[in-house]
This record gives C-alpha cells, structure tokens and sequence, in this order.
C-alpha cells in the first residue's frame, strides 16, 4: 500500500457545486496532515492544515479521520478559480523530514 | 521576503551534459528540499538538508545526481551525466524547523533532456 494515496480525477464538477475529495495514509502514527494546491505549472502552496478536530477557512473545510487514516477536502460554492491540483501532504513515519505528499486530485470547475 | 529563488526557470541540454540547478532558500529557514515532479511519479523527494547538512538523500536516483549547500543561503542540485529520462520539474523547498512545518516552494525549474 502506498504511503499516501489520492485519486487523481479529474473530477469535472459546475460552477457552484460542493466537491469532496479524500486521501488515505497508511502509516497510523502520523501526526500532522496538510492539503497543498498547485495550479498548472506552478509550485505547489499550502493551502490548509488539517486538525484533528477538523476546521474551515472560507468555503473550505477539511477533515480527519484517524480510525479510518483518512483525510477530507471540501469545497462549497466552488468557484473556476479552484481549478487546480489538490496534493495531501502527510507528516510522520517517512519521507522528507517526515513529510510524503501524495500525488494530487485534478480538479476542472466547469462554467 | 523574495521567497524560495530557482534558477534557471526553464533549461534544455542534450543527453550527456553537465546540468546545474541552483537554489536560494527563504532567509531564516534552516531546512531545504530537493523534489523531482513529473505526471508518472508524482512529487519525489530527492534530498533535504537540515543546517546545511544532507540528512537523507535516498531520493537521489542515481550517482549521476549530487547536490550540495555550501551555506544556508545556498544550495545546488547536479545531473552529470543528463539522460533524457532526468527531464522534470525539479522544485527547491524550504521550512523553519522551529515548529512550523509549512513548506515553501520555489518556481521551479522545466528541465528538457533531448
């Protein structure tokens, strides 16, 4: 099993619509989890952080679910601007300082 | 701040050629990354250095590969030979470790090997 697992998409979704996505990890004693964004040929950004008690800024909310090494991307009221790749970034057991970022969600807001 | 500082932006070499990508980090930041990106593979650690000392470079595809950081406002990362299968994007990233672990990208450099 991969470290961290994403799809890839891309998930086509209209203007205005709620999208959701997840990322599975296998290690169970990470500790910190992250969602990074990268639009095209551009570097990637961090674009939250995500606790264990879940949290939102904007019109994003993400979530974790230890029992299930799960983390959650929602976006409400998307707008074409989110258009991009959505990378989950893991911090614990492995990788760069123990960061292992997964291979990103392509997501396409359609008008 | 200018943030994370690659250069160059774009190269194209042939197969064989001695290639150089440079990196200057965010002033401050006591750690830097070396990822490798393309559409297969994803994002790739190559190395990272923590105080200008590498601490895992099991990333490092190959002996071909070599990186250095002389100071903590420098760091480069060298393909020699180059082969065309080393073509990516090769991205510079840099934190503070002192407990923020937000990771700071640079540009990026578009390597072509033809």
């Amino acid at each position: 099993r991969k470290e961290v697992e994403q799809d890839p998409g891309p998930f086509n979704v209209p203007e205005g619509a709620t999208v959701a996505f997840n990322c599975t990890y296998s290690n169970s004693a990470s500790q910190s989890f992250f969602w990074y964004r990268q639009d095209c040929r551009k570097e990637p950004k961090l674009l939250m952080s995500v606790y264990s008690s879940g949290n939102e800024d904007g019109r994003f909310t993400a979530q974790l679910n230890r029992a299930s090494q799960y983390i959650s991307l929602l976006i409400r009221d998307s707008k074409l601007s989110d258009s991009a790749t959505y990378l989950c970034v893991v911090l614990g057991g492995g990788g760069a300082d123990g960061l292992t970022f997964g291979k990103g969600t392509h997501l396409i807001i359609q008008p | 701040d200018a943030g994370v500082i690659q250069s160059p932006r774009h190269e194209v070499t042939e197969m064989g050629q001695e290639v150089t990508l440079r990196c200057k980090p965010i002033s401050g930041h006591n750690s830097l990354f070396w990822y490798r990106q393309t559409m297969m593979r994803g994002l790739e650690l190559l190395i990272y250095f923590n105080n200008n000392v590498p601490i895992d470079d099991s990333g490092m595809p190959e002996d071909r590969f070599s990186a250095k950081m002389p100071n903590a406002s420098f760091s480069t990362l060298k393909i020699q030979p180059s082969e065309p299968r080393d073509s990516a994007v090769y991205f510079c990233a840099s934190k503070d470790r002192g407990g923020n672990e937000k990771l700071f990208f640079g540009s990026g450099t578009q390597l072509s090997v033809l």
